[in-house]
């Protein structure tokens, strides 16, 4: 059993509109939540950490957490074509556990 | 001023060969980690350094060998290379071992094994 699934992408989204990516983890004492964004050819660069239930906004980006449902989400209002990418859910027990990502196409 | 960085950012070579990937953090953190991202973009742990110390091994063959010779500097030497070692390496280091601390990624360095 993978210890963090995503979504299976891609996921296009037209530019203005809400792209909404979850993320389930599998060990129920985890503690940290991170969403890292990659561009095609560069590293992972991180955009939202979450430790507590609820939901945490910066900017445009809204990440919400359950740990009872084990369950992360990351929301992108207003979407531009910027955004497109690839979104890594990690959870961090010492070390990150990454799921495979979803990839992100912002349509103009 | 680059916070993470890694030499090369690209190498090829033959099978067989021993090669060596050098990472470099100026952030003053204690902990360093090497990750690999195979052709299907999944990204896993591969080592964690604390302080020069390993603490974290994923099971990876042993013909991968890291070195800290001290906190700032984590290399990673790969004997015998395999087809299937073709991937991108990515360095990354934390504050502490600490899971709320966030981790921050070098460049990459895209490996080809020929």
């Amino acid at each position: 059993q993978k210890e963090v699934e995503q979504n299976s992408g891609p996921l296009s989204v037209p530019e203005g509109a809400i792209a909404s990516l979850n993320c389930t983890y599998s060990d129920r004492g985890s503690q940290s939540f991170f969403w890292y964004r990659q561009y095609s050819g560069k590293s992972p660069e991180l955009i939202m950490s979450i430790y507590s239930n609820g939901d945490k906004e910066d900017g445009r980006f809204t990440a919400q957490l359950n740990k009872a449902s084990q369950y992360v989400s990351l929301l992108i209002r207003d979407s531009q074509p910027s955004d497109s990418a690839t979104y890594l859910c990690a959870v961090n027990d010492y070390k990150l556990s990454f799921g495979a990502g979803t990839t992100v196409t912002v349509r103009a | 001023d680059t916070a993470v960085s890694q030499t090369p950012k690209y190498l090829v070579t033959q099978m067989g060969n021993d090669k060596s990937i050098k990472c470099e953090q100026n952030l003053g953190h204690d902990t360093m980690y090497w990750y690999k991202q195979d052709s299907k973009k999944f990204l896993k742990i591969m080592f964690s350094y604390n302080n020069k110390e390993l603490i974290i091994n994923e099971t990876v063959p042993n013909r991968f060998s890291p070195k800290s010779p001290d906190k700032a500097h984590l290399n990673l030497h790969i004997n015998s290379l395999e087809l299937g070692d073709s991937a991108v390496y990515f360095c990354a280091s934390s504050q502490r071992q600490d899971p709320l601390n966030e981790q921050f990624f070098g460049p990459g360095t895209r490996l080809t094994v020929l």
